[in-house]
């Protein structure tokens, strides 16, 4: 089956930093994937998408990549601010079906003031 | 808009007992999603619909039951409540269509004794 590995629990951060979240994947061939911010006792809210034939995707101050050949997704969040202190997680679908999503355990980013 | 909407926020169960979460929309959005979210785990898919009238199973249905007579409402019933089931539960929805984002409630936590 397949398998997400978000390969930081956690993950801290001086203000002002560019912080990198690193999603990886095995026995699955995903169409695309996309991130969520998670805050604390709220459900998840969609940031961006990356399709399996883009590399790079950007809004405002966050960046994504996207390499099938290393099933490797990183997720960038420049010049942080501790508003972005929060969960993210990653999750992988693909195009047909009911955008049935597979998520990763997320990784919790502490930006430090 | 008010976006997806759950009851109970939290809820405390005793083994054996039922009931049922509630979910609903306001987007006019086709498919729906049951989630589990355990410490650690990631989110997991329960069942979903691709509309009225018509659900499947997701990743660990087992214990769960779902209904969708209406666009709208999507319940998620358990039966014969267990300790493995204390959980918090996330209902999403998204369009049916290429944009892909799941549009998340802000979740039940329920604790099975």
């Amino acid at each position: 089956s397949q398998k997400i590995e978000q390969n930081s629990e956690a993950l801290n951060i001086q203000e002002g930093k560019t912080a990198t979240l690193t999603c990886n994947y095995t026995n699955y061939s995903p169409a695309y994937l996309q991130w969520y911010r998670q805050d604390p006792g709220r459900g998840p809210v969609f940031l961006l998408l990356i399709r399996e034939n883009e590399k790079e995707k950007r809004k405002e101050r966050l960046k994504v990549t996207f390499d099938t050949t290393l099933k490797q997704s990183l997720f960038h969040i420049t010049a942080s601010q501790p508003a972005d202190s929060a969960t993210y997680l990653c999750a992988l679908g693909k195009e047909t079906g009911a955008n049935n999503l597979f998520f990763g355990t997320g990784t919790r980013l502490t930006v430090i003031p | 808009n008010a976006g997806v909407t759950q009851t109970p926020k939290f809820r405390i169960l005793k083994i054996g007992q039922s009931m049922t979460l509630q979910c609903t929309q306001d987007m006019n959005h086709n498919y729906m999603y049951w989630y589990r979210q355990d410490p650690g785990m990631g989110l997991k898919l329960i069942y979903y619909s691709v509309g009225a009238g018509i659900t499947d199973k997701g990743e660990v249905p087992n214990g769960y039951n779902v209904s969708r007579s209406t666009t709208e409402d999507f319940p998620l019933r358990l039966e014969l409540a267990a300790p493995s089931q204390t959980s918090v539960y996330f209902c999403a929805s998204s369009y049916s269509s290429s944009s892909r984002e799941q549009y998340f409630g802000p979740g039940t936590r329920l604790t099975v004794t």
